[in-house]
């Protein structure tokens, strides 16, 4: 089975702009995680999407969505861009049962 | 709210020899999962070992083993033989049982060198 892929890889943007991010999931698995990951935030729960509905939320600003497609992929989007929101974008998605969620790549976003 | 803490922030362990790595969680929860995950510098997020917590035997995958201790909600990972592709940073991570399941919690991560 092919892993979880993310596009782009790399990304640079400059403030007040937005950005997509997209991510694909193991094939079969219906639940797609996003994270955040910063040198001096760790890695930090941004959604999750499972059958389309974003079913658990963390604590980011509205400006941070998400949403999913019929055949489990998934986007998130990032408007009016922030310094602050540089950072390592990471997904992961899983199956039913077993708890373990495999990431993706990342997607490595440079806001100037 | 679950917690999750590492509190060795580098680690060094020479070629061939045993490491932990230690791991608290605090939860008010019976049920759960705890993994650890390895994040090499190419930064791929890679599950190393997980654990259910209604299971009493400590799991194992070739050279990782756990000690898990429910009661102390303590969570180490062993090393054994250690190998220069084992250098990378590893993330020790709660997961809450059943229906929405939610996010991973992770703890901040420990740095871990591997000296030839």
């Amino acid at each position: 089975k092919a892993g979880v892929t993310q596009t782009p890889r790399y990304l640079i943007k400059t403030r007040g702009q937005q950005v997509t991010l997209s991510c694909s999931p193991i094939s079969g698995h219906r639940s797609v995680s996003w994270y955040q990951q910063t040198p001096g935030q760790g890695l930090q729960f941004l959604f999750e999407y499972f059958s389309e509905t974003q079913r658990n939320k963390g604590n980011f600003p509205g400006r941070f969505s998400g949403r999913q497609f019929s055949n489990s992929r998934s986007e998130m989007n990032v408007s009016t861009l922030e310094l602050g929101d540089s950072a390592l974008y990471l997904c992961a998605s899983s199956g039913q049962g077993g708890g373990e969620q495999y990431f993706g790549p990342g997607t490595r976003l440079t806001v100037t | 709210a679950q917690t999750v803490t590492q509190s060795q922030p580098e680690m060094s362990v020479q070629e061939a020899e045993t490491v932990t790595l230690s791991c608290t969680y605090d939860t008010s929860e019976s049920d759960y999962y705890l993994f650890w995950y390895k994040q090499p510098p190419s930064r791929q997020m890679i599950l190393v070992i997980r654990q259910e917590a209604y299971k009493q035997q400590n799991a194992t995958e070739n050279r990782f083993s756990v000690n898990f201790q429910k009661a102390a909600k303590s969570f180490s990972l062993k090393i054994s033989d250690s190998q220069l592709g084992d250098a990378a940073m590893y993330f020790c991570a709660y997961l809450r049982y059943g229906g929405s399941q939610g996010n991973l919690i992770f703890g901040k991560g420990t740095k871990l060198s591997v000296k030839p």
